[in-house]
C-alpha cells in the first residue's frame, strides 16, 4: 500500500499571501496525484487531477506540481473563502487508492 | 446539473447491516466507474470501494473485505454498497463519488450520508 504524508498538519496564513502544501509518497506514484478541498459540513471538491491539471472551474490561482515522490499543491494569493483542508490521493497501482492525512489551513 | 445523492444511513447495533443507495442524475451514469468514500467523525477520507461500469469489477479496502459489497443498477441510475457485520469502526460519512478513471480522480461527489455503528 503506499502511504501519503502530507505535511505541514496545519498552515497558518493570512488572504493574499501565498500557501505551500506538501504531499508525499512512499513509493513513486508517477503522475497519478489528486488534490482535494473539504469545507466543514460539505464534501470533498476535486482541484487537481494527474498532479499538475487543474479540475473545471477551479481559479487560476490554485497550481499543482511534482511527479514521482513529491507533490505540492500551491495557493498563489489566498482568499478568504480557500481556508479549509486539503487532502491528496494517489491512484498508482491501486487498489488501494489512498488519501493523506489532511493540511488544514487556517487563518492566522 | 451533474449530481449524486446518497441514502439510507442511520444508526445500526454492531453486528447489523446496512444498505446504501446513490442516485446520479445530470450524467451517463453507465459510462462511469463509480466508487464510495468514507470519512470517520473529525478524521480523513478513506476509499471503500470501486465498480466498474458494466459491474464486472469490484475492488475493495482490505478492512471491508467479505463484509462490504457494492453493486450498481444502470438502468436506475444507481450505485449502492450492502454493508454486513459492522463495526464501531465503520462509523463514518459514506459519500459516493464519480471515478474518473481517465482523470485518476473522483470528480463529482455526493453530499455524504451518515452511518452510526453503536448500541
Amino acid at each position: 500500500e503506499i502511504v501519503l504524508t502530507q505535511s505541514p498538519a496545519t498552515l497558518s496564513l493570512s488572504p493574499g499571501e501565498r500557501a505551500t502544501l506538501s504531499c508525499r509518497a512512499s513509493q513513486s506514484v508517477s503522475s497519478y496525484l489528486a488534490w482535494y478541498q473539504q469545507k466543514p459540513g460539505q464534501a470533498p471538491r476535486l482541484l487537481i487531477y494527474d498532479a499538475s491539471n487543474r479540475a473545471t472551474g477551479i481559479p487560476a490561482r490554485f497550481s499543482g506540481s511534482g511527479s514521482g515522490t513529491d507533490f505540492t499543491l500551491t495557493i498563489s494569493s489566498l482568499e478568504a473563502e480557500d481556508f479549509a483542508v486539503y487532502y491528496c490521493q494517489q491512484r498508482s497501482n491501486w487498489p488501494p487508492i489512498t488519501f493523506g492525512q489532511g493540511t488544514r489551513l487556517e487563518i492566522k | 446539473e451533474m449530481q449524486l445523492v446518497e441514502s439510507g444511513g442511520g444508526l445500526v447495533q454492531p453486528g447489523g447491516s446496512l444498505r446504501l443507495s446513490c442516485a446520479a442524475s445530470g450524467f451517463t451514469f453507465s459510462n462511469y466507474w463509480m466508487s464510495w468514500v468514507r470519512q470517520a467523525p473529525g478524521k480523513g477520507l478513506e476509499w471503500v470501494a470501486t465498480i466498474k461500469q458494466d459491474g464486472s469489477e469490484k475492488y475493495y479496502v482490505d478492512s471491508v473485505k467479505g463484509r462490504f459489497s457494492i453493486s450498481r443498477d444502470n438502468s436506475k441510475n444507481s450505485l449502492y454498497l450492502q454493508m454486513n457485520s459492522l463495526g464501531a469502526e465503520d462509523t463514518a460519512v459514506y459519500y459516493c463519488a464519480r471515478d474518473r478513471t481517465a482523470l485518476n480522480a473522483f470528480d463529482i461527489w455526493g453530499q455524504g450520508t451518515m452511518v452510526t455503528v453503536s448500541s
